[in-house]
């Protein structure tokens, strides 16, 4: 089946860092691209949307120029904490869909420690 | 009003159990809609795509009432092993999640 790498798995950095998540489709081209972000015990929260060769399409209250997201081509996008502070610390996950409407290919996430 | 609404439960059953999860969306554009099952600190993993005729996998099957809004998850026969967060998604340009049912099976 279909398999999104994501990278790193974890990682822990300080207050005021940046942090770049990578997110690969690996036997397939992914038209969109999802970024999740989850706090322990509650649910997954849609970040941005990442469609390759265009700019992403933020949810509200979501900071652009905080989480910086790439979508080079058809198999990498990456999001980049900038500016990392500690209430930033959450598991990010992100997930590659091949063509619209169709199942996610979820990345095994990111769990981000901000000291 | 959130897109997707569950029970957030939490529903405890035990082995052997049938237990019943709904899921309502509020977009009457969404165009596909899936279950997905999360472990605790992993990637969702999807259980199954919903279909407007109804769909079975084993003892699991999901159903979807367009007119309502609404889709729902029977497990049937629970296993210790289904213990898990059952997460209802529905399409409609981006994918949306339920905040997610939690299902503890006991011996």
């Amino acid at each position: 089946g279909a398999v999104v790498s994501q990278h790193p798995s974890w990682v822990i950095c300080k207050s005021g860092t940046s942090v770049k998540i990578e997110c690969r489709s690996l036997d397939f081209q992914a038209t969109t691209m999802f970024w999740y972000r989850q706090f322990p015990k509650q649910s997954l929260m849609l970040m941005a949307t990442s469609n390759e060769g265009s700019k992403a399409t933020y949810e509200q209250g979501v900071e652009k120029d905080k989480f910086l997201i790439n979508h080079a081509s058809l198999t990498l996008s990456t999001l980049t904490v900038t500016s990392a502070h500690p209430e930033d610390s959450s598991f990010y996950i992100c997930s590659a869909m091949r063509e619209p409407g169709e199942k996610l290919f979820f990345g095994s996430g990111t769990q981000l420690s901000v000291l | 009003r959130k897109e997707v609404e569950q029970d957030p439960g939490p529903f405890n059953v035990p082995e052997g159990a049938t237990v019943a999860f709904n899921c309502t969306y509020s977009n009457s554009a969404s165009q596909s809609f899936f279950w997905y099952r999360q472990d605790c600190r992993k990637e969702p993993k999807l259980l199954m795509s919903v279909y407007s005729s109804g769909n079975e996998d084993g003892r699991f099957t999901a159903q979807l009432n367009r007119a309502s809004q609404y889709i729902s998850l029977l497990i049937r026969d629970s296993k210790l092993s289904d213990s898990a967060t059952y997460l209802c998604v529905a399409y409609n340009n981006d994918m949306r999640f339920g905040a997610g049912t939690r299902l503890t099976v006991k011996p």
